[in-house]
């Protein structure tokens, strides 16, 4: 069956600007999560939704991040006022309750 | 807290050779482990997992054993292929109900010379 899915795959902004991230998990899957892996700080934890609602939200970096998860499928991990530091690749991924987590191929995020 | 350490990279090593990449963890209470491989220009695959005492995970040749008296998960290969070079990541997962993440070591850079 088909994987988790995000896009875009690649995205180059300017420092400053708004940058929006989606992710469509696997079918049926209840959980969601954003992680961020870049060289310095290697694979990080941001956000889990369990359903629509985020009861661990304790990896987001500062208040310009945030994110949200409708109909409990698809994700969007927005990150406002972007800076040279986002620059990373976020990775998307889901589960069914406590059980194995699957990730989507990233999004590789550069911020000039 | 939760911590994973792993052997640090990189690793080279020739075809055919025997593999092992060290993995421990610090953990409160009794997590699942697991092993997730990352390609050239890929995304995080799931390699093998183990979720209590004594279990061996085992994928594509790769084992690991969950040593609790060690705390250990250490990947081992009898005999890699170039096809096996990747970065390899060690995780540990707890459910602490709203508070549920996977928690990784640093990744090891493996590459296999034909």
């Amino acid at each position: 069956g088909a994987g988790v899915s995000q896009s875009p795959s690649n995205k180059v902004t300017e420092k400053g600007k708004d940058v929006e991230l989606r992710c469509d998990p696997i079918s049926g899957h209840t959980a969601l999560y954003w992680y961020r892996q870049s060289l310095g700080q290697g694979l990080e934890f941001l956000i889990y939704f369990q359903g629509n609602s985020a009861p661990d939200k304790s990896g987001l970096p500062s208040d310009r991040f945030s994110a949200e998860r409708t109909g409990g499928s698809v994700s969007t991990l927005t990150i406002q006022r972007t800076q040279q530091e986002d620059s990373a690749v976020y990775l998307c991924a889901s589960s069914s309750l406590l059980d194995t987590q699957y990730f989507g191929p990233g999004t590789r995020l550069t911020v000039l | 807290g939760n911590s994973v350490t792993q052997m640090e990279g990189p690793v080279t090593l020739s075809e055919e050779a025997f593999l092992t990449i060290n993995c421990t963890y610090t953990a409160t209470g009794y997590p699942s482990l697991f092993w997730y491989v990352q390609y050239p220009g890929e995304g995080l695959q799931l390699l093998l997992k183990a979720t209590k005492a004594d279990d061996k995970g085992s994928n594509k040749g790769f084992e690991a054993t969950y040593r609790k008296e060690t705390t250990s998960f250490h990947l081992e290969k009898g005999s890699v292929q170039v096809s096996d070079s990747a970065v390899y990541f060690c995780a540990l997962f707890i459910s602490n109900f709203g508070n549920e993440k996977l928690t990784f070591g640093t990744g090891t850079r493996l590459t296999i010379i034909p």
